[in-house]
Parts: structure tokens; C-alpha cells; sequence
């Protein structure tokens, strides 16, 4: 079956400009997750969605970040005026029932580099 | 404070004999661990893992050890094939936080034929 897609792989922002990075996680996943992983370093846990609600956003760097998944499928996060620092691939992973206990299937990631 | 440590970014072992991973965490909270294994333009992808009530799992040539007291854990892969040259990620979760992994910097194996 399909797994975890995110769209675009690949994402090339000028400094100021809005982005939005998409993930279609496995159907029927009630958990979604997005992580931010810079270059030689592990993932690192960015917010987790159970359904539509989002339960941990602990992880966003900025208010300048914001995830959303309103009908508990897709996936949007958004990064407002976008930096430099924000630069890294982007993986959102899905997993079936609510706790992390679970293996987390996930995406290619989305690159995006911010000139 | 990174909570979860390889200290190992890279190894290189030889086709046929064991590859030891190591993974350390300071977060005494953790009580659930998972290896994840990572080729060049995809995602991770899951392993193997292992609860905090046991000590040992194993699946295949896979086996994964974990030692509370000194919170280590290890992954051991036996016989190591070139196709499992990756990068290896350790992630470990809380109960009391079951919606987050945190996860180790990852460890680059290259099996030589």
C-alpha cells in the first residue's frame, strides 16, 4: 500500500517568503508527527497530532512556525518569513494508534533551503 | 542537553562479522527505545525496538540490549551484509510524553564486502 508522501521533495525559498510543506500520511493513521532534521543530526520532534488535535507543539522553534491537520489526514506546516536557520529537511512520519510506542512510518522529507 | 547520545558517527565492519551500535540517554523518564535505519534521500524506517521491562529483543540478525542502570543501550547486527550500510538512528520515548521521540544524532554503518 502507499505510504507516507510529502510534497515538495524539494523546496527553494528566498529570506522573508511563506512556505507550506505537505504530508499525507498512511490512511487510517491516527498519529502524525512532524520533525526538523539539520544537516548530521537526528530528527528532532517538531509537533504530533492525535486526529485533528494537535496535542504537543513543544517543538516548534518560533511563532513563526505552524502546523495544522484539520480533518485528521493531510498535514500542513507552514513557516512564516522564512530564515536561514530554517533550513533542513523537513519528515513528517504517521503512525496507527496514539502513543509513540509505535513504529512511526515516514516520508522522503521535504529540503528546504532558504537563500 | 542533548538526551539522547551516539557517540559513534561512523563504523565500518566487514561482510559477515557483528556490527555494535550504541545509543545513551540521560532522560531516566525514557521507557521505550527504537532503532530506525536511514538510506541517503528517504526517510527512516523502522527497525526494531524494545520496552523498558525487558532487557533483550531480538528479530533475525537484529538484536537490541538494554541496560537501565547505566542507560546504554546497543543493537547488534549479525552477520553484518553490505546492504545494511545506512545511517542508524536511536529514538526513545516516555510514557508520560507519548506523543514525542527523541532521537540520537545516528551512526553511519558501512559494511565492506
Amino acid at each position: 500500500g502507499a505510504g507516507v508522501s510529502q510534497s515538495p521533495r524539494y523546496k527553494v525559498a528566498k529570506r522573508g517568503q511563506d512556505v507550506a510543506l505537505r504530508c499525507d500520511p498512511i490512511s487510517g493513521h491516527v498519529s502524525l508527527f512532524w520533525y526538523q532534521q539539520a544537516l548530521g543530526q537526528g530528527p528532532e520532534f517538531l509537533t504530533y497530532f492525535q486526529n485533528e488535535a494537535q496535542l504537543d507543539k513543544s517543538g516548534l522553534p518560533s511563532d513563526r512556525f505552524f502546523a495544522e491537520r484539520p480533518e485528521g489526514s493531510v498535514s500542513t506546516l507552514k513557516i512564516q518569513r522564512t530564515q536561514q536557520e530554517d533550513s533542513a529537511v523537513y519528515l513528517c512520519a504517521s503512525s496507527l494508534e496514539e502513543w509513540a510506542y509505535n513504529e512511526q512510518f515516514f516520508g522522503p522529507g521535504t529540503r528546504l533551503t532558504v537563500l | 542537553d542533548q538526551q539522547v547520545k551516539q557517540n559513534s558517527p561512523s563504523l565500518s565492519v566487514q561482510e559477515g562479522r557483528i556490527s555494535i551500535l550504541n545509543c545513551d540517554y540521560t532522560n531516566s523518564m525514557f521507557d521505550y527505545f527504537l532503532w530506525y535505519k536511514k538510506y541517503p534521500a528517504e526517510g527512516p524506517t523502522f527497525l526494531i525496538s524494545i520496552s523498558s521491562i525487558k532487557d533483550k529483543n531480538e528479530d533475525g540478525r537484529f538484536t537490541v540490549f538494554l541496560n537501565k542502570s547505566a542507560k546504554h543501550l546497543s543493537l547488534h547486527i549479525v552477520p553484518s551484509q553490505p546492504g545494511d550500510s545506512a545511517v542508524y538512528f536511536c529514538a526513545a520515548s516516555a510514557n508520560t510524553n507519548a506523543g514525542k521521540s527523541t532521537f540520537g544524532d545516528g551512526t553511519t554503518l558501512t559494511v565492506k564486502p
